[in-house]
């Protein structure tokens, strides 16, 4: 199964912004608002942070947001704290045979 | 409160079925919408999806892994089996289960279990 493109680090100060891309097709992240983020700390399972492209679930931080543009989505954090530093994973339908795909994984480090 | 829990043997030879069973809480596979993901994890990899039940009992394969997997559900034990045969050392991942809604939104995680293939 063909993967979301993402990339594999990005890193920030504590208090600025990063932005973490997703990049895929028309038949996935184009072509539905289907689009979730998972944050993965070391050692442990992933935690829901983004659904639907845009929304956060109950007790998800603020500083956390979503967003689509064409093929590519993006996940912004804002005020990043050194709690934020741990893998990040976009997800998407797609209408292809593959059904649901994941991305490759970026790994946020808070310098 | 919704829980899952992975479990299964932590080491398995290269050609055997690896059977895993999700036993879960909070919530019931036999309602409308809910259904149930297995994704797994290489160390050091990424997130990749294995199968997937649902309320209704349809049932959701990896193409790229289709013909080695079944998955089936026990509603009235609250529990989800993954069997996955012919396993190799690349199969050697964490194996986790999660609650989904609408297929793609995967709320609830178990803790995952690590399952090494070697002889």
């Amino acid at each position: 199964q063909s993967a979301l493109t993402q990339p594999a680090s990005v890193s920030g100060s504590p208090g600025h912004s990063i932005t973490i891309s997703c990049a895929g097709t028309s038949s996935d992240i184009g072509g539905f608002n289907y689009v979730s983020w998972y944050q993965q700390h070391p050692g442990k399972a992933p935690k829901l942070m983004i659904y639907d492209v845009t929304n956060r679930p109950s007790g998800v931080s603020n500083r956390f947001s979503g967003s689509k543009s064409g093929n590519t989505a993006s996940l912004t954090i804002s005020g990043l704290q050194a709690e934020d530093e741990a893998d990040y994973y976009c997800s998407s339908y797609t209408s292809s045979s593959t059904l649901f795909v994941f991305g490759t994984g970026t790994k946020v480090t808070v310098l | 409160q919704v829980t899952l829990r992975e479990s299964g043997p932590a080491l398995v030879k290269p050609t055997q079925t690896l059977t895993l069973t999700c036993t879960f809480s909070g919530f019931s596979l036999s309602t409308s919408g809910m259904c149930v993901k297995w994704i797994r994890q290489p160390p050091g990899k990424a997130l990749e999806w294995l199968a997937r039940i649902d309320w209704d009992d349809d049932k959701f394969y990896s193409p790229s892994l289709k013909t080695r997997l079944t998955i089936s559900k026990d509603t009235s034990k609250n529990q989800v089996v993954l069997t996955m045969a012919n396993m190799d050392p690349v199969d050697t991942a964490t194996y986790y289960c999660a609650r989904a809604v609408r297929g793609v939104i995967l709320e609830y995680w178990g803790q995952g279990t690590l399952v090494t293939v070697s002889s």
